[in-house]
């Protein structure tokens, strides 16, 4: 069965560059939630889309932002890097909101 | 604040032992409790999704019970084996509101030795 697919799986930036993270959900799967996990913490979640809308916001910086595109992937955007964004980042897609969460193996940022 | 804590935070066993974990959540405004299993290296994947008191759910030899009202749910594995060393996380979901977003529990890291 198709499951989430996360690019890139690693990514090493340095201070102050950008980066971006994708997220392509599992098939006829409209929503898509995103969380960050630091080294030694609970995974946190960012920020959430249902329909391509934006249907939730958590503890996610103003230098992120995201999208949900036509094709229901959805793209994070992170600018002016700091040593603290690095982290696993996971992406999740659900069927509806509410329902089951299916999670994409992640992407390991490192910030150097 | 919402929190959720799962204890112990590691455990190791000899294969055969049967173990549980515990996931306390707030027992106010609740909408669900989730469970994943989690391999390094390998996403989540789920094993529970709980919404009713007393609900008690099985698969294989992995099984979880959900109080609500008192805010905690068990996860039980019976004649753990190799295999099953992994992270299991719980994920709280509220009802007030909420669009789904899960809130995590800090792990319990299980190891079982052969």
């Amino acid at each position: 069965a198709a499951g989430v697919i996360q690019s890139p799986r690693h990514l090493i930036k340095e201070k102050r560059e950008t980066a971006t993270l994708k997220c392509y959900p599992i098939p006829r799967h409209d929503t898509v939630y995103w969380y960050q996990q630091g080294p030694g913490q609970d995974p946190q979640f960012l920020i959430s889309f249902y329909e391509k809308m934006q249907s939730d916001k958590g503890s996610i910086p103003d230098r992120f932002s995201a999208q949900q595109f036509s094709d229901y992937h959805s793209e994070l955007n992170m600018s002016s890097l700091e040593l603290g964004d690095s982290a696993l980042y996971f992406c999740a897609s659900s069927s509806r909101p509410l329902g089951e969460q299916f999670f994409g193996p992640g992407t390991r940022l490192t910030v150097l | 604040i919402l929190n959720v804590e799962q204890s112990p935070q590691s455990l190791h066993v000899q294969e055969g032992d049967s173990t549980n974990f515990t996931c306390s959540f707030p027992s106010s405004n609740f909408y669900a409790l989730h469970w994943y299993r989690w391999e390094t290296a390998k996403s989540p994947e789920a094993l529970f999704v709980m919404t009713l008191n007393g609900d008690e759910k099985k698969k294989g030899r992995i099984s979880a019970t959900l109080n609500t009202k008192e805010g905690y749910s068990y996860l039980y594995i019976k004649g753990s084996q190799p295999e099953d060393s992994a992270t299991y996380l719980c994920a709280f979901v509220h009802g007030s509101g909420n669009t789904g977003k899960l809130i995590f529990g800090q792990g319990t890291t299980l190891q079982v030795k052969p």
